[in-house]
């Protein structure tokens, strides 16, 4: 299975909106509404930021939003501020019952 | 309050095996494997992340394609605890290696992680 496509890196200033796509296919992103969407900081975890397109788990802010068009996949980050600068990766289910990640995207906060 | 604390070996000689173990602890009550899948994921330094594969409580499990042939995931419903072993590593193996509770299709509880470098 080959990583969904992601931009290597997005920059904003702060208080901007940016948003990051995840390009996968058909038998993945397009086919399921089960992306989610991770942040990391270097040398920490992955943080789930969002679940299936576009639900967030408690405790993330609501400046984070996803959604999904055919076989694409966004992430928005809307009044961005300094703390959002990470590594933010999607991912998917797939038809194979397995999941995909993306290639990652450094978020910069300029 | 969920936590995942996971330990295994951090240095390897090639073709030796990988074998990792996570701990669950989960407040809120017990039989905490139950209703989960519970996933191995790795990052190779300076690198995306990789999904390994997944078991659920009753020990169905997922494998990532290319990596099928030499993983295993295994669950202790006893300890409340979840294993990985892969075989026959090379230093292309060489990672950081997650394990994580998965809510539906998403991790939503990650370990801390464990570097493991496989080098001779």
């Amino acid at each position: 299975q080959s990583a969904l496509t992601q931009p290597a890196s997005v920059s904003g200033s702060p208080g901007q909106s940016i948003t990051i796509s995840c390009t996968g296919t058909s038998s993945d992103v397009g086919g399921y509404n089960y992306v989610s969407w991770y942040q990391q900081h270097p040398g920490k975890a992955p943080k789930l930021m969002i679940y299936d397109v576009s639900n967030r788990p408690s405790g993330v802010s609501n400046r984070f939003s996803g959604s999904n068009s055919g076989n694409t996949a966004s992430l928005t980050i809307s009044g961005l501020q300094a703390e959002d600068e990470a590594d933010y990766y999607c991912s998917s289910y797939t038809r194979s019952s397995t999941y995909v990640f993306g290639t990652g995207t450094k978020v910069t906060v300029l | 309050q969920v936590q995942l604390q996971q330990w295994g070996a951090g240095l390897l000689k090639p073709s030796e095996t990988l074998s990792l173990t996570c701990a669950i602890y989960d407040e809120s009550y017990a039989g905490s494997l139950s209703g989960y899948y519970w996933s191995w994921i790795r990052q190779p330094p300076g690198k995306g992340l990789e999904w390994i594969g997944e078991i659920n409580h009753s020990g169905s499990t997922n494998y990532n394609p290319s990596l099928k042939s030499r993983v295993t995931i295994s669950l202790d419903t006893s300890k409340n605890q979840f294993s990985l072993k892969l075989s026959s590593v090379t230093a292309a193996d060489t990672a950081v290696y997650y394990c994580a509770r998965d809510l539906g299709s998403a991790s939503d509880y990650w370990g801390q992680g464990t570097l493991v470098i496989v080098s001779s």
